[in-house]
């Protein structure tokens, strides 16, 4: 099965920070890849799909990229709304979560 | 609009059973696949099942793997999940969720807490 990890667990940023977080997969996956954000107490909702594609709605901050095992998400200019748990997610077999990044203020 | 309602949490005792349902409106389910994942109180999600048109693809993760079994009613617009021989470690908040037009797992449930608990 594959593995997905994330990096880091916890990130500490201020508004107005460009921060990155990594996903990388044990093996090819390549460009099935979707970032999710989740708020306390509520569900999870798309962010990027297919690893650099913005899902409709989503602020332009967030973007994408990477390919085979190596991927990031990147936010441009933090916002007070982007301070959320964040994941990454295959789908070129069943879907598993990366284990989360937990972005708070510094 | 897609809507995907679950129901059935609450406190099992270890070793216990407990039947999750998942009712979907606002789309055609029967033509799409149907997928569990839960997280455990302050931790990450985790994918547990997945469900294919007709229910005969059913993967599992490890973890569940043996005691949980997925399966859908495509008369009846709604989703399952059979957890048998439950254990601590599978408290936490089971989401239903399907997917959009990009193949991710656009819509999503409001959950439901399971306790495993004596």
């Amino acid at each position: 099965d594959i593995q997905m990890t994330q990096s880091p667990s916890t990130l500490s940023a201020s508004v107005g920070d460009r921060v990155t977080i990594t996903c990388r997969a044990s093996q090819s996956i390549g460009n099935w890849l979707a970032w999710y954000q989740q708020k306390p107490g509520k569900a999870p909702k798309v962010l990027i799909y297919k690893a650099s594609n913005l899902e409709n709605g989503v602020p332009s901050r967030f973007s994408g990229s990477g390919s085979g095992t190596d991927f990031t998400l990147t936010i441009s200019t933090l916002q007070p709304d982007d301070f959320a748990a964040y994941y990454c997610q295959e789908y070129s077999t069943y879907y598993t979560f990366g284990q989360g990044t937990k972005l708070q203020i510094k | 609009e897609v809507q995907l309602v679950e129901s059935g949490g609450g406190l099992v005792q270890p070793g216990g059973s407990q039947r999750l349902s998942c009712v979907a409106s606002g789309f055609i389910f029967s033509s799409y696949w149907m997928f569990w994942v839960r997280q455990a109180p302050g931790k990450g999600l985790e994918w547990v099942s997945r469900i294919n048109l007709d229910g005969r693809d059913t993967p599992y993760a490890d973890s569940v793997k043996g005691r949980f079994t997925i399966s859908r009613d495509n008369a009846k617009n709604t989703l399952y999940l059979q957890m048998n021989s439950l254990r601590a470690e599978d408290t936490g908040v089971y989401y239903c969720a399907t997917v959009g037009r990009t193949g991710i797992l656009a819509y999503w449930g409001q959950g439901t807490l399971v306790t495993v608990s004596s």
